[in-house]
């Protein structure tokens, strides 16, 4: 099946720097990707979706200047986490959406520590 | 628009014995269904998928799960537990039309495997 990879799995990075994740579909172009965040104990929460060419939708509540996300071509969306606090650490997973039959398919997520 | 509901949030199950996760959904259109399971840290992993084919899905692991329109219904089953299915396990709907698509997930169901 169709893969998505993410990169890093995980990060640790000081309070105050800016974060960078990436969201690959390997071997499918997706003309869509999602970027969800996930609190301990707790489902995923859509925080925006990232159509390829055009700006980002965000969820109500996401801040689009902390969390920019950029889809600059049919296989790369990312998502940087600018100026991260604690509160920023989370695990944070990418979906994309095939272009042809729409089917969908999950990176293994990016596991964000902010100390 | 549409939801999903994971009757339980929490399962507990002696090993060899079967699994039952219950999912119920609502859409105003024709619904793809999935079943995600995520290990501790981990991603989401694809177990079994829903696109308005068979409605009895089979799925990796020996689960599988049943479309049921008229109950609105999408089941996970599996006839003998293992200690390695211990994990939470998600149900996720989305819209099965082409182009731009939204997920909808569950709260997710954490599943307990008894020795």
């Amino acid at each position: 099946g169709a893969v998505v990879s993410q990169h890093p799995s995980w990060v640790i990075c000081k309070s105050g720097t800016s974060v960078k994740i990436e969201c690959r579909s390997l071997d499918f172009q997706a003309t869509t990707m999602f970027w969800y965040r996930q609190f301990p104990k707790q489902s995923l929460m859509l925080m925006a979706t990232s159509n390829e060419g055009s700006k980002a939708t965000y969820e109500q509540g996401v801040e689009k200047d902390k969390f920019l996300i950029n889809h600059a071509s049919l296989t790369l969306s990312t998502l940087t986490v600018t100026s991260a606090h604690p509160e920023d650490s989370s695990f944070y997973i990418c979906s994309a959406v095939t272009s042809g039959n729409g089917e969908l398919f999950f990176g293994e997520g990016s596991r964000l520590t902010v100390l | 628009a549409q939801s999903v509901t994971q009757l339980d949030s929490h399962v507990s199950v002696s090993e060899g014995t079967p699994v039952l996760l219950r999912c119920n959904y609502s859409s105003s259109y024709s619904p793809s269904l999935f079943w995600y399971v995520q290990h501790p840290n981990k991603g989401l992993q694809l177990l079994l998928k829903y696109t308005s084919a068979a409605t009895l899905v089979k799925g990796i692991n020996g689960f599988e799960a049943e479309f049921k329109k008229s109950e609105t219904s999408f089941h996970l089953t599996k006839p003998s537990a293992h200690m390695s299915d211990a994990a939470e396990y998600f149900c996720v709907v989305t819209p099965n039309s082409g182009g731009y698509q939204k997920v909808t997930f569950g709260i997710g169901t954490k599943l307990q495997v008894i020795p």
